[in-house]
């Protein structure tokens, strides 16, 4: 089985950098993804790691380390239309399990 | 390319009703999972299909089920409804691992 952990809530002011971690323990690991879910809306794919190490998308950023079981989500320069919910997921074979989220909320 | 479409959007039905929802995956996509989202469960996994087979399940109770067709469109059935099933059920397709997902179907039971 799978489990994910990651916070439950964080705050950031606009224009500041905020980081999301997500650890996790399974059973098989065939990849991380990131998501990001605004309310009522569904998840949207943000970044996916296989391998160790950083991959970089414009503002957000994502880190895995398989060893750890550990990945961040970096997200720089935050907007205000940020304000979201962050999703960890883990992919087996066939699967992917996500944790709960991170509540992001940004003030101006 | 068009995404993910479900339908219907939005539905309410009573306890005990049945109900079937369905998912068109993106052109191309072989691959379609479900998922059933709530507040205090989060996201969870249902099933998914491959080439119309199902090749993984969570841990859902029978009255869940759901079916591929041969053009990757897939249905979901939930029988004998409980108040406990109301929830967004978001299908996903997949060609090669990311997952893309449709708007979801709001589920009320009542």
């Amino acid at each position: 089985g799978q489990n994910i952990d990651q916070p439950t809530e964080m705050t950031a002011t606009e224009g500041a950098i905020v980081q999301i971690n997500c650890t996790y323990q399974t059973s098989g690991f065939n990849g991380l993804f990131w998501y990001q879910q605004h309310a009522g809306e569904a998840p949207t794919f943000l970044s996916y790691n296989v391998l160790d190490g950083l991959e970089e998308k414009g503002r957000f950023s994502s880190f895995l380390s398989r060893s750890k079981g550990y990945s961040y989500l970096l997200l720089k320069e935050l907007q205000m239309k940020d304000s979201a919910s962050y999703l960890c997921a883990v992919r087996d074979d066939y699967k992917l399990s996500f944790g709960a989220g991170t509540t992001v909320t940004v003030r101006a | 390319k068009a995404g993910v479409t479900q339908t219907p959007r939005y539905l309410i039905k009573t306890r005990g009703q049945q109900v079937t929802l369905s998912c068109s995956p993106i052109s191309g996509h072989r691959s379609v999972s479900w998922y059933q989202q709530t507040p205090g469960q989060g996201l969870q996994f249902l099933f998914e299909y491959f080439s119309e087979t199902q090749r993984n399940k969570g841990n859902f109770p029978g009255r869940f089920s759901g079916r591929q067709f041969s053009n990757s469109r897939s249905e979901m059935n939930v029988s004998t409804l409980e108040l406990g099933d109301s929830a967004l059920y978001l299908c996903a397709s997949s060609l090669t691992g990311e997952q893309f997902f449709g708007p979801g179907t709001r589920l009320t039971v009542l």
